[in-house]
């Protein structure tokens, strides 16, 4: 079993560009996550998913949008990139309030 | 608000010495609190979970304890190596309605010197 995945591991974007980070992960859990990654402010919630079909905003959601395309599967979006952005966005999964499991991490950098 | 924090930021310890991370949490009304293990440029390992109805949790040379009238947790490793350098990371899940938002503290970076 793959756990959880995410795509592109690295990314490079000019400001105002868009993008998708992916995640997916075979554990069969219900609740997902996207977290973000900063040098000293440790992991800070963007948006979470509890359950297929829902979505609820973290610690630091603007500038993003979330889909849960079903159960397996929770995609994050930036419509317009902005420097502020550059970060490592991890994705984890979890089975309600219980043991979270992280996948490795993509490296944004915007320009 | 919840917040956590990880005193020290960085610990350098000899092999085979005994060590203690902190982590400390300002409201007591917690879920659960989670360890996790970071290496350089990858992912979260979860390393012990630790319900708010327990006292602590061990696995192999790792053991968790949980104070949640004081606001604390400390993760004890036993016979350090140098395998366990690595950066080590708290998680709060708060209580009731927000169990979903867990709180990370910034991390303990730990050097373990052969």
């Amino acid at each position: 079993n793959a756990g959880v995945t995410q795509t592109p591991k690295f990314q490079v974007l000019k400001t105002g560009q868009s993008m998708t980070l992916q995640c997916a992960q075979d554990m069969n859990h219900n609740s997902m996550y996207w977290y973000r990654q900063d040098p000293g402010m440790g992991l800070r919630l963007i948006y979470y998913s509890a359950s297929e079909g829902t979505t609820d905003k973290g610690e630091v959601p603007n500038g993003y949008n979330v889909s849960r395309l079903n159960k397996r599967e929770f995609s994050l979006r930036l419509e317009s990139a902005a420097p502020s952005q550059t970060s490592v966005y991890f994705c984890a999964t979890g089975e309600s309030y219980n043991e979270q499991f992280f996948g490795p991490g993509t490296r944004l950098t915007v320009l | 608000k919840q917040e956590v924090t990880q005193i020290p930021a960085a610990l350098s310890v000899p092999e085979g010495e005994n060590l203690v991370l902190n982590c400390s949490f300002t409201d007591s009304a917690i879920y659960n609190l989670q360890w996790f293990r970071q290496d350089p440029g990858k992912g979260l390992t979860s390393l012990l979970l630790i319900q708010s109805s327990q006292r602590e949790q061990t696995s192999g040379r790792l053991n968790a304890s949980l104070d949640k009238s004081s606001g604390r947790s400390t993760l004890y490793i036993a016979a350090s190596q140098p395998g366990d350098s690595a950066t080590y990371l708290c998680a709060v899940r708060p209580g009731s309605a927000g169990g979903f938002k867990t709180i990370f503290g910034a991390g303990t970076r730990l050097f373990v010197k052969a």
